[in-house]
């Protein structure tokens, strides 16, 4: 499975836009690029994804690189509620033959009032 | 609509106990099912998944074993707990691939969190 690589942790002001940066210099042209966030003591839940254009949705959107080896989640203006830990992961064609999704360290998230 | 169940959702059991945590999906059919541990800090690991029933592949050798006796029932088993097998325990599943507009989701139960003394 081909790697990501996140910050440790980013800092934000509320209400200002968050960019959380995720590199994935090995990516096959197959996979696609996933976000999941996780709040404090829940299971994660999935933000958004895409495979090579920029993907917006109600949460978030989705910034892939020309060359996808780097993507950005943007948080438009973040809440208080957006203090979690954010997973860049990637997904393998053979997720669709009951494959799995493996988790990274991520990014933790902390939004100042 | 779609569920999925955990518990119990606290335990703590001494060292050499057995373990039972039961994870049930409902409002689906046929899903993909995942057991994860997240040990302190951050980070989740995927222990066992399954495509159907009485199919279990395992991730990493460890102290525990996962079954699915039925369809939407996944239960991860440890007969000796070990002090290592502390950690937040989250069941996942997904449905099959319907299409290039699937996006693959996983759902995530609300975890068990397992304290081994």
């Amino acid at each position: 499975d081909a790697k990501t690589t996140q910050p440790n942790s980013m800092e934000s002001n509320e209400e200002e836009p968050v960019h959380l940066p995720c590199n994935h210099s090995t990516i096959s042209g197959t996979d696609y690029i996933h976000w999941y966030r996780q709040l404090p003591s829940q299971g994660p839940e999935y933000v958004i994804h895409g495979l090579t254009s920029n993907v917006n949705n109600r949460m978030a959107s989705l910034a892939i690189a020309e060359d996808r080896k780097s993507s950005t989640l943007i948080l438009h203006r973040a809440t208080l509620r957006d203090a979690a830990v954010y997973y860049c992961i990637l997904r393998g064609p053979s997720y669709n033959q009951g494959g799995k999704l493996i988790f990274g360290q991520g990014t933790e998230l902390s939004v100042k009032p | 609509s779609q569920t999925i169940h955990q518990w119990p959702a606290t335990l703590v059991q001494p060292v050499g106990s057995p373990l039972s945590l039961e994870c049930t999906v409902e409002g689906t059919s046929n899903p993909n099912l995942y057991w994860y541990r997240q040990a302190a800090g951050r980070g989740l690991q995927l222990l066992f998944y399954s495509v159907g029933i009485g199919q279990i592949s395992s991730e990493v050798p460890q102290n525990l074993s996962a079954s699915r006796p039925q369809d939407r029932q996944f239960i991860l088993s440890s007969k000796k707990l070990l002090l290592s097998d502390s950690g937040f325990y989250l069941c996942a599943w997904r449905g099959r691939d319907s299409g290039p507009l699937d996006t693959g989701e996983l759902f995530f139960g609300e975890g068990s969190r397992l304290t081994v003394l």
